[in-house]
């Protein structure tokens, strides 16, 4: 079992719907990190978070510690919203240097 | 602010060549990783500099990978030779403390070994 896993692995929605994309962990961590992976682009952060919910915009994300899982909600969907989101946990061991564990995607496409 | 610079973009080589990537993190940051992300994959952990010290190469292949990070500033990773599995994105991040701190990350470079 992966440490971290998401889900749905793959998400088609059409514009304008609200979307959830979740993450669940298995390790005690520090922090949790929401990124956006466009094709062929670089990989850009959205969020990081060690408690309670942040919002930017139109993206949301939220974490509860004690169930170890963090949900990424984006409201009025959008086709530029089509990507990839990863969900990546930084480890809270012994190290301060925080290792990063990551899911393995979930593809959004959202049609117009 | 500047971010994460990487080059090159794209490389194409043969199997068994040699090639080199370079990372150039956004100023003051004190960790920086190198990824390598195979497609259809989340970003696997090949290594990880504390300023110009190695804090986890557990999963870098070292028979064929090296990565240093001189001075603690820009980084390379060298790959020697190539493998065919190793067609991926080699992506570089920072972050700017030990403990906490946004990551950036750089737009990758993509290589395909024939």
């Amino acid at each position: 079992k992966n440490e971290v896993e998401q889900s749905p692995q793959n998400l088609t929605a059409q514009e304008g719907e609200f979307i959830t994309i979740n993450c669940s962990y298995s390790v005690g961590i520090s922090a949790l990190h929401w990124l956006q992976q466009h094709p062929g682009g670089g990989i850009v952060s959205l969020f990081m978070l060690s408690s309670g919910k942040k919002k930017h915009g139109r993206l949301i994300a939220t974490i509860n510690i004690q169930e170890k899982h963090s949900s990424l909600h984006i409201t009025a969907s959008h086709p530029r919203d089509s990507a990839v989101y990863i969900c990546a946990v930084r480890d809270a061991g012994g190290t301060s240097y925080g290792k990063l564990t990551f899911g393995q995607g979930t593809i959004l496409t959202v049609h117009p | 602010e500047a971010g994460v610079a990487q080059s090159p973009r794209y490389k194409i080589i043969e199997k068994r060549q040699s090639v080199a990537f370079w990372c150039n993190p956004i100023s003051g940051h004190a960790t920086l990783y190198w990824y390598q992300q195979i497609l259809g994959q989340g970003p696997k952990l090949l290594i990880q500099f504390q300023n110009n010290g190695v804090v986890d190469d557990s999963q870098l292949p070292k028979d064929r990978f090296s990565a240093e990070r001189l001075k603690g500033v820009d980084s390379t990773l060298k790959i020697q030779p190539a493998k065919l599995e190793d067609s991926a994105v080699y992506l570089c991040a920072s972050r700017p403390r030990t403990s906490g701190g946004e990551l950036f990350f750089g737009e990758g470079s993509r290589l395909t070994v024939l």
